[in-house]
């Protein structure tokens, strides 16, 4: 199985600050990655696939990139609506996709 | 408008069979490159997939549960059931069905999810 990595598991910013989250994957999977965000009490929300394309409707302030092994999930400017719970889902693996630990975002 | 609704118990005792249904309206389960999974995810703990089923029938499971887990559909009823048997308390999480789409396995709609308790 691919084992996802995320880091780091929980951070604290500012609002407008930057925030990066990696995900790094234990073998080369191409750009078979996507993100996804989790707020308290709801169900997952896709937000990025194949790596970097924006999933319909969400705000341009996330970004991803990456290949291979080693991704990340970019939110410029953070805003208190994006306090949530983040995670990777690889798909190079199919049928058997794999998540990450997740990274929880916190507003200091 | 696609939706995707999770039913089932919300409380099971050790060694007993938990069945769920995805009832789903929106997108039909025939159509080529259509599936559904399940995913479970303990309280405050990550996300684990479970299981999928697809448009022709072709099922996969995730390896460390598959020999207790079974995924079937109805496509006329617009449902998909997953049974587990041989329950634990190990096993108590949210579950929840999304829609996923086949080549490129993203999970572009959830369900509510269904937090299933397993105790005594």
């Amino acid at each position: 199985d691919v084992q996802m990595t995320q880091s780091p598991s929980s951070l604290s910013a500012s609002v407008g600050d930057k925030v990066t989250i990696t995900c790094q994957a234990s073998r080369h999977i191409s750009k078979a990655l996507n993100w996804y965000q989790q707020k308290p009490g709801k169900s997952p929300k896709l937000l990025i696939y194949d790596a970097s394309t924006l999933e319909a409707g969400v705000p341009s302030r996330f970004s991803g990139s990456g290949s291979g092994t080693d991704f990340a999930l970019t939110i410029n400017s953070l805003q208190p609506e994006d306090i949530a719970t983040y995670y990777c889902q690889q798909y190079d693996n199919l049928p058997l996709p794999t998540f990450g630990g997740g990274t929880r975002v916190e507003i200091k | 408008q696609v939706t995707l609704k999770e039913s089932g118990p919300a409380l099971v005792k050790p060694t007993q069979t938990l069945t769920l249904t995805c009832t789903f309206s929106g997108f039909s389960l025939s159509t080529s490159g259509m599936c559904v999974s399940w995913i479970r995810q303990p309280p405050g703990k990550a996300l684990e997939w479970l299981a999928r089923i697809d448009w022709d029938e072709d099922e996969y499971y995730t390896t460390s549960l598959k020999t207790r887990l079974t995924i079937s559909k109805d496509s006329s009823k617009n449902q998909v059931v997953l049974t587990m048997t041989n329950m634990d308390p190990g096993d108590t999480a949210t579950y929840y069905c999304a829609r996923e789409i086949a080549v490129s396995a993203k999970f572009d709609y959830w369900g509510q999810g269904i937090l299933v308790a397993v105790s005594s």
